[in-house]
């Protein structure tokens, strides 16, 4: 079974640039499926980020497109998420997730890391 | 993008009490891609819903999820003591996908 693991600093500076990995175990993600990510501000609901695709492709929100992407490292079996220029706003739990398909929702997740922004 | 519109923002009851959980979606969900998760206090969301009505394995026959189109419901029958969480609805039909705002359901 597909297995989660996020990593990365616990706190960057503002305007810096946020990079989380998640480590991916249990299946190839050569093999296909999708991968994403899903943050959450403390005390606060849930946001989606971003998706890849098997293809290559993305999805982004809209807010964060011009500060978001989400790459593949296939050789490593897993994959990022790089925001940009983050505040303080972006302070959040941050979540990789998988899809089995581009029509099923996100099974299982990482167990989350915090992310603080802060000087 | 599509918002969801969750009530009520939390619902106090006591053990062995139904809950009824709501889910508006403002426009129609495609392929009623409705999913339900379930968070625990420090821990990741899990999936316990999808498809609007279809059950994850192993989960108990107390959880069950209705609706289509733009109003989905997720019920359980009889509130066992690990029920008591936050209860996040989110729709995965098109390429931007959005959860709702969540229903804590509270110990009365």
């Amino acid at each position: 079974q597909v297995q989660l693991q996020e990593s990365g600093p616990g706190l960057v500076k503002p305007s810096e640039t946020l990079s989380l990995t998640c480590a991916v175990s249990g299946y190839s993600i050569s093999s296909g499926h999708y991968w994403g990510w899903v943050r959450q501000p403390p005390g606060k609901g849930l946001e989606w980020i971003g998706n890849i695709y098997h293809s290559g492709t993305t999805d982004y929100k809209s807010s964060l497109k011009s500060r978001v992407t989400i790459s593949v490292d296939r050789s490593m079996n897993q994959f990022s998420l790089k925001l940009t220029s983050v505040t303080a706003a972006d302070t959040a739990v941050y979540y990789c997730v998988h899809g089995y398909s581009i029509s099923s929702p996100f099974d299982p997740w990482g167990q989350g890391t915090l992310v603080t922004v802060s000087s | 993008e599509i918002v969801l519109t969750q009530s009520p923002g939390t619902l106090s009851l006591s053990p062995g009490e139904g809950a009824t959980l709501s889910c508006r979606a403002s426009q129609s969900v495609s392929n009623n891609y409705l999913a339900w998760y379930q968070q625990r206090p420090g821990q990741a969301p899990r999936l316990l819903i999808y498809g609007a009505s279809s059950r994850v394995n192993g989960l108990p026959h107390r959880f069950s999820g209705s609706g289509s189109g733009t109003d989905f419901t997720l019920t359980i029958s009889r509130l066992e003591p690990e029920d008591f969480a936050v209860y996040y609805c989110q729709q995965y039909g098109n390429s931007v996908y959005t959860f709702g705002q969540g229903t804590k359901v509270e110990i009365k």
